[in-house]
């Protein structure tokens, strides 16, 4: 089955920078990669998504990068602000069904 | 539009009870997956319905856990007997018939503590 890895667990940047995480996934079937911001106690919300026809998607100040060849795929949140801070997961589908496989998660903290 | 309903939000039940958790999808969405998150823990998924139907259990555990979903009603999560390590909350995700692959819309969840 589909296996997903997410580094790094944790990061911490300076209010302004820029964040990365990145995610790797087996499944070369796989041509859906959603990207969930999970708040504390609450239920995780869908930020940004990309489909395997596409290369990168841009959405304000979040973009998700896709390598199909190398199998990995990358959040990028430019000008993070304190509200960003979160538990990131990314997320990959199994062939054409709905059924998502996560990641273990990315903890961002933004510091001011 | 309301959301994906799940209902009770948090359960308290001591081991070798049961518990029953509830989800009612989407408006117009006919399918319906169900998650487990463990503390500091990324969502593991365990069971993907459609109406009088489980299309993939893959996820469940073989023992203690079973789902349904009805055609009138909310799918429903059951657990009997319930031990310390089922403490987690329990996520509902649902979308609608031919959607494209992936767009799940969740719940708030329901978080079950086991004394």
């Amino acid at each position: 089955g589909e296996n997903v890895e997410q580094h790094p667990s944790t990061l911490s940047v300076q209010e302004g920078d820029s964040a990365v995480i990145k995610c790797t996934y087996s499944d070369s079937a796989s041509n859906y990669f959603p990207w969930y911001k999970q708040e504390l106690g609450k239920r995780p919300q869908l930020i940004i998504d990309i489909r395997s026809n596409v290369g990168e998607k841009k959405d304000q100040r979040i973009a998700v990068t896709l390598n199909k060849t190398a199998k990995h795929f990358s959040l990028h949140i430019t000008e993070t602000q304190p509200e960003d801070s979160a538990v990131y997961f990314c997320a990959a589908n199994t062939g054409t069904a709905s059924k998502l496989t996560f990641g273990t998660g990315t903890r961002l903290q933004v510091t001011l | 539009n309301a959301g994906v309903m799940q209902n009770p939000r948090h359960l308290v039940r001591r081991r070798g009870q049961e518990a029953r958790l509830r989800c009612s999808p989407m408006k117009g969405h006919s399918h319906v997956y169900w998650y487990r998150q463990l503390p500091e823990e990324g969502l593991k998924f365990m069971v993907y319905l459609q109406k009088e139907n489980i299309i993939d259990e893959s996820g469940m555990p073989k023992e203690r856990f079973s789902a349904e979903f009805p055609k009138e009603g909310p799918s429903i999560l059951r657990i009997q007997q319930v031990v310390r390590g089922d403490s987690a909350a329990y996520f509902c995700a649902s979308s609608p018939e031919g959607s494209k692959a992936g767009e799940l819309f969740f719940g708030e969840g329901s978080r079950l503590t086991v004394l």
